[in-house]
């Protein structure tokens, strides 16, 4: 099962910043949080991941709680291109063999003109 | 290097038909994965190589599932018997084994069964 909890949906206007929240009040020490995006019909993109610190990088910032319970994404100046459905995963870094990711159902974000 | 490359894009069979389907990873990554995703869910974890060794299987893949990845370099997903629950977007993606195994997938495979 998924270790994180995201809301469906989520609108926001073209040209401000989406808040993209996402749970995982159960993340131990050694898992990262990653952020991919699935625009329709295509495969999903990785945007960024964490561990502790906040990150940013040319698509997004990704900024992660002191207990890191939670974390949000940030698209700053969101675009119609924009519109996707937003996966939240955390994945445990250093897991072996085992290294794949566990996907929920994302948050489908809407950008509006 | 255009990345990660999925063929068919498309394909409709008929229920107990065989389907074979292609992933051309990014050269360098030496890790593969395969996932299936049906309509309003996420992707949901088949299977994956690093190299030519099949590491680990979903028990979502039954008998009539089998991949391959025999040199290393490309990988085929085969459906025997297809059924209409087999109807999924089939998603590969590639990675590096070390570091932060960042994935990136191809575009998918659309499977219809009739």
């Amino acid at each position: 099962d998924a270790k994180t909890t995201q809301p469906p949906s989520m609108d926001c206007a073209e040209g401000r910043a989406a808040n993209l929240p996402c749970n995982h009040s159960t993340i131990s020490g050694n898992e990262y949080v990653y952020w991919y995006r699935q625009i329709h019909s295509q495969g999903p993109q990785y945007i960024i991941h964490g561990l502790k610190n906040n990150e940013t990088n040319e698509m997004a910032s990704l900024i992660i709680t002191e207990d890191r319970k939670s974390s949000t994404l940030i698209l700053p100046h969101a675009t119609l291109r924009d519109t996707a459905v937003y996966y939240c995963i955390v994945r445990d870094y250093n897991a072996g063999n085992n290294r794949k990711l566990i996907w929920g159902l994302g948050t489908s974000l809407a950008v509006n003109p | 290097d255009t990345g990660v490359s999925q063929n068919p894009r498309h394909k409709i069979t008929k229920r107990g038909q065989n389907v074979t389907f292609r992933c051309d990873p990014i050269s360098e990554h030496n890790r593969l994965y395969w996932y299936r995703q049906t309509l309003g869910q996420g992707p949901e974890f088949l299977t994956y190589f690093q190299n030519e060794a099949q590491l680990e299987k979903s028990r979502l893949l039954s008998d009539r599932f089998s991949a391959e990845r025999p040199k290393g370099s490309f990988s085929t997903l085969e459906i025997q018997r297809t059924e209409q629950g087999d109807s999924a977007m089939y998603l590969c993606a590639s990675g590096v084994a070390s570091g932060a195994n960042v994935l990136t997938f191809g575009a998918g495979s659309r499977l219809t069964v009739l």
